[in-house]
Order: structure tokens, then C-alpha cells, then sequence
């Protein structure tokens, strides 16, 4: 089975700003791994996903994510952050060449101030 | 592309009754799931079908919960009679391939 953690339930920064958001994960089979945005009263929506190749992926709004296998972790990062970037932030993971249920994380609330 | 579609969008029920959300998914997505979404954490899968089979039911509490996708397009969930504790956002999702699924606006159940 797998697991993820988020270890920042709400991170506060101000616009402009850098920001990361931390995502560890457990498993014992190969994963793919991916970050999920959530606007207040919507749905998911993807954001990014890692399946294979290069371990950096970047999403079409300015985020990245790194796959780190030996630290095994998924950050997402983008250099400087938009009020509208404000959300909650999931990680998700699935075992590769299963059935494609993801796990998810228990989301980080990102707050960006003016 | 239309999205997926859920409704209602809101519900509120006394605890002991009954309620149904429904869903219908992107156009040719065979795949269909149901995830509860419980204030403060992840969502958590319920049920999956592939067209109009369960692929997984594992997490769905049976003595309670229903869900139904007839002709392998629109699915129902149903929950009979609502606990205090099925208060959550109930989320529908689909997907084609195996490794993306595309959310609805989910359903936002208050349970007094």
C-alpha cells in the first residue's frame, strides 16, 4: 500500500513571493505521483504528474514538482505566487501499472497575502 | 469538452434519512469513481466502475451506501439512512486512460 504526506496542513506567504509545498510519500512499488489543486467549492483539478522521464515536471501556470526517488518526495515549488494561486493543494500517489487509485495527502492550504 | 457534472451541488438532511447524488461523466470516459472528501483531509475513493462494472468497492460502506452507473454512463450514489458522520464533499470522477481522472464540482452533504 501506499501513503503520502503533506507536512504543512497551511502555508502563508505573500504575493510574489516563492513558496514550496512538501509531499513524502511511502510505497514499495514503483509510483506515479501527482499534485492536485482544489479552489474553494470546485472539484480537483490536475495540476501536474510525474509518470516516468525526467524526474522535473511543470504544470502550464509556473508550478514544478520534483520526483527525488531517494528521499522519496514530490515538492512543488514556483518561484513567485499569484493571490489566485490561493487554494488546497493535494499530492496523490498510485502504484505504476496497477489500477490507477490514487492515495491522497491531507492537502496544504496555500494563503498568499497582498 | 464538457466537464463532469454533478448535482445537487448543496444537500441538507436531517440524520436518518436518505439522499442520492448523481453524476455524469466526461463523454467515452470509461472509467467512473466516487470519492468521500471529509473536512480537512483527502478524498478517499468509495466505489470505481469500469463501464458499468465495480472495480472496487473496498472502502464503500455497504450497510448504507449504494451507487449504481446503468448503461455505463451517468451513476447515482445513495446513502440510506445519512449518519452524522457522511457529512463531506462526495466528488465524482472519470477518466479514459488510467493514469489522469477529472473531477466534478462535487456535492457538499450536511448531515444535522
Amino acid at each position: 500500500a501506499q501513503s503520502v504526506t503533506q507536512l504543512d496542513s497551511q502555508v502563508p506567504v505573500f504575493e510574489e513571493a516563492p513558496v514550496e509545498l512538501r509531499c513524502n510519500y511511502s510505497s514499495s512499488v514503483s509510483v506515479y505521483l501527482f499534485w492536485y489543486v482544489q479552489y474553494p467549492n470546485q472539484g480537483l483539478q490536475l495540476l501536474l504528474k510525474y509518470l516516468s522521464g525526467s524526474t522535473l515536471v511543470e504544470s502550464i501556470n509556473g508550478f514544478e514538482a520534483e520526483f527525488n526517488k531517494s528521499q522519496t518526495s514530490f515538492h512543488l515549488r514556483k518561484p513567485s505566487v499569484h493571490i489566485s494561486d490561493t487554494a488546497e493543494y493535494f499530492c496523490a500517489v498510485t502504484r505504476s501499472g496497477g489500477s490507477y487509485i490514487p492515495t491522497f495527502g491531507r492537502g496544504t492550504s496555500l494563503i498568499v497575502h497582498p | 469538452e464538457a466537464g463532469v457534472a454533478q448535482s445537487p451541488r448543496y444537500k441538507i438532511i436531517e440524520k436518518r434519512q436518505s439522499v442520492a447524488f448523481w453524476c455524469n461523466p466526461i463523454s467515452g470516459h470509461a472509467t467512473l469513481y466516487w470519492y468521500q472528501q471529509i473536512l480537512g483531509q483527502g478524498p478517499k475513493l468509495l466505489i470505481q466502475f469500469q463501464n458499468n462494472g465495480v472495480v472496487d468497492d473496498s472502502q464503500l460502506p455497504k450497510d448504507r451506501f449504494s451507487a449504481e452507473r446503468l448503461k455505463g454512463v451517468d451513476s447515482t450514489l445513495k446513502i440510506q439512512p445519512a449518519k452524522l458522520e457522511d457529512s463531506a464533499v462526495y466528488l465524482c470522477a472519470s477518466s479514459a486512460s488510467t493514469d489522469t481522472q477529472y473531477f466534478g464540482p462535487g456535492t457538499r452533504l450536511t448531515v444535522l
